[in-house]
């Protein structure tokens, strides 16, 4: 079974620029969130998906990152324009609706700098 | 307000030796508490969860202690192995609520052979 994919692994854009993050949750997989870490600091929640609608977005930073989870399956979080500090790595994890005793899992993280 | 705390940034144990990974939460809704490890440029891996209910549960090497009126936990590792070296996330959640977790600041542990 695959696991949570992320995509690019890696970008670098330039101050203003627009940039999109990718995410593919696991198959079946209703919960879908978005975390980022900046500098080394804790993870923080940006949003939760249940399929296509979104559960809380209370993490989300401000009006310049839009996520949509078009159909239910796969993720994308937009920043436009970036700022320099939006830099740092963008997670994506999921999970099984209903269990509590489910456990997300999280994808390698895609690494944003904004120069 | 950072509501999950790991005040140590970084432990070094030897190999062979128990670690001991601690954690402190401010908020007392949270209900559910889980351990996460993290190789470098890899995303982050469960390892071990307790429910409120309870003030310990153990897997193996790993044994996470809940000591709700101090309102702390910690990941005690025995024993040690260099393939622990990595970054250790405790994360508070109410999977009741909405199950977002909520993240403590992470500590390396560097286990030396």
């Amino acid at each position: 079974e695959a696991g949570v994919t992320q995509f690019p692994s890696h970008s670098v854009i330039e101050k203003g620029q627009t940039v999109t993050l990718r995410c593919d949750p696991i198959s079946g997989h209703d919960n879908l969130y978005w975390y980022r870490r900046v500098m080394g600091k804790e993870i923080k929640f940006l949003l939760h998906f249940v399929k296509e609608s979104k559960q809380d977005e209370s993490g989300m930073p401000n009006n310049r990152f839009l996520a949509e989870r078009t159909g239910g399956t796969y993720s994308t979080l937009k920043v436009q324009p970036a700022e320099l500090e939006d830099s740092g790595v963008y997670f994506c994890a999921s999970s099984r609706w209903g269990q509590l005793d489910t456990e997300a899992f999280f994808g390698q993280g895609t690494r944003l700098t904004v120069v | 307000d950072q509501q999950v705390k790991q005040n140590s940034p970084s432990l070094s144990v030897q190999e062979g030796r128990i670690s001991i990974l601690n954690c402190d939460y401010t908020n007392s809704m949270f209900d559910y508490f889980l351990w996460y490890k993290k190789y470098p440029a890899e995303g982050p891996t469960f390892l071990i969860s307790i429910s409120s209910i309870k003030d310990k549960n153990e897997d193996g090497r790993f044994t996470v202690f809940l000591n709700k009126s101090a309102k702390h936990l910690s990941l005690h590792i025995v024993p040690s192995q260099p393939g622990d070296s990595a970054v250790y996330f405790c994360a508070a959640s109410r999977p009741s609520f909405t199950g977002k977790l909520i993240f403590g600041q992470g500590t390396t542990l560097q286990v030396k052979p």
